[in-house]
Parts: C-alpha cells; structure tokens; sequence
C-alpha cells in the first residue's frame, strides 16, 4: 500500500511570502501529524489533526496553521516566510485514536528554503 | 523542546560490531519508540516499547526501557553498512493531551564502515 505522500519535495521561497504544504496519509489513517526539522532545534512538533479537528498543537507562531480534509488529506501553511523558517517539514500519520500500539508512519518531508 | 538526551551523539564502528544508543526523559510516557532516519529525508519506524514492558526484539534490534530511571537504549547487533543513519528516540507523554504528538531526543548519527 502507498506511504505518506508529501509534495513538493523541495521548495524556495522568499523572505514575507506564504506557502503551503501538503500531505496524503496512508489510506485508512485518520490522524495526520506536522513536524519541523532543522539543525539548531532538532524535531519539533508542530499541530496534529483527526477527522478534520486540531487536537494538539505544538509552540509556534500563529503564521503557522493546517487543516485536514474530509479524505485525511492535510495541508499546512505558513504565511509571511522568514529564514529561520527554512527546514524539513515532515508529516506522520497513524491508525486509530492514538498512535499507542503501532507509531507512526512519516512521509519523505517537504525542504523549504526561504530566501 | 527536547524531551530528553541521547548518548552518544556520534557513533563510528566496524560492520559486524553491535551498536549500543542511549536515550533519556523527562516525563511520564505512554510509550516510547526508536525511528531511522536517513540523510535528512523521512524517519522511519523501527520498534516501539510500552510504559509497562521492559525489553523488546525486533529481529536485529533489541530495546530496553528503564522507566524508574527514565532511560532507554538501542541495541543494533551485527551491524550493516546500510544501518549507517541518524536515531532518534521519540516518547508519547502521558497525560491524555498529547494526541498525535512524540517529542523527540536529538539523534545519535551512527556510521558503520564496510
């Protein structure tokens, strides 16, 4: 069965534009995690969403925000872009309520470079 | 925030030698879970231990998890040039709100040479 989707797999910005990234969950997952990855800060978390509702979201400027289709197809942006934006944007997702018994499955990631 | 360390950050050893990586918490968990990454691409699940067991196999891999002293560790054994990645642990704290979220340790970058 086809993995977590993330497109594009690369992407330049610059510094004050928006951007919006998208993710395709394994068929059947319901939960669809965001995290960032840079070198200074490691992996962070940055929202979650199940069937189209927000549950947890992690410390980070309101610029950035998500949302989950009907399908569990989810989409994070992150508007007026600055350089310590540029990072690994990775997705997860997972069965069920909670992720307890089978972790989660990550997509390849999105690298977002602002210039 | 991290939650936690892993030691050591850095790991070189010959193929055939085990590889031993640390990882310690700060909080109470659910679970706790070891993924794969490679060269800065997707991470990758490889085992996941609960808050009530203390030792888990998968195949290679062999996991313990020391919940009085909030630690846990990876045990590769018989290492493969294609094990060479970073490692990183990851904890599902416990609490009831942390739905969908795992903190991360920083990563041990582990290279074994053919």
């Amino acid at each position: 069965k086809a993995g977590v989707t993330q497109t594009p797999r690369y992407l330049i910005k610059t510094r004050g534009q928006q951007v919006t990234l998208s993710c395709s969950p394994i068929s059947g997952h319901r939960s669809v995690s965001w995290y960032q990855q840079t070198p200074g800060q490691g992996l962070q978390f940055l929202f979650e969403y199940f069937s189209e509702t927000q549950r947890n979201k992690g410390n980070f400027p309101g610029r950035f925000s998500g949302r989950q289709f009907s399908n569990s197809r989810s989409e994070m942006n992150v508007s007026t872009l600055e350089l310590g934006d540029s990072a690994l944007y990775l997705c997860a997702s997972s069965f069920g309520w909670t992720a307890s018994n089978y972790g989660y499955t990550f997509g390849s990631g999105t690298r977002l470079t602002v210039v | 925030s991290q939650q936690g360390e892993e030691d050591p950050q850095a790991l070189s050893i010959q193929e055939g030698e085990n590889a031993t990586m640390n990882c310690s918490y700060k909080t109470s968990i659910n679970n706790l879970q070891w993924y794969r990454q490679n060269s800065g691409r997707g991470l990758v699940h490889l085992i996941l231990i609960r808050s009530n067991e203390r030792e888990k196999h998968s195949g290679r891999l062999r996991v313990t998890l020391d919940t009085s002293k909030k630690s846990s560790s990876l045990l590769i054994t018989a290492s493969r040039a294609a094990d060479t990645a970073s490692y990183f642990c990851a904890t599902d704290e416990a609490g009831g709100t942390s739905y969908g979220k795992l903190t991360f340790g920083q990563g041990t970058i582990l290279t074994v040479h053919p």
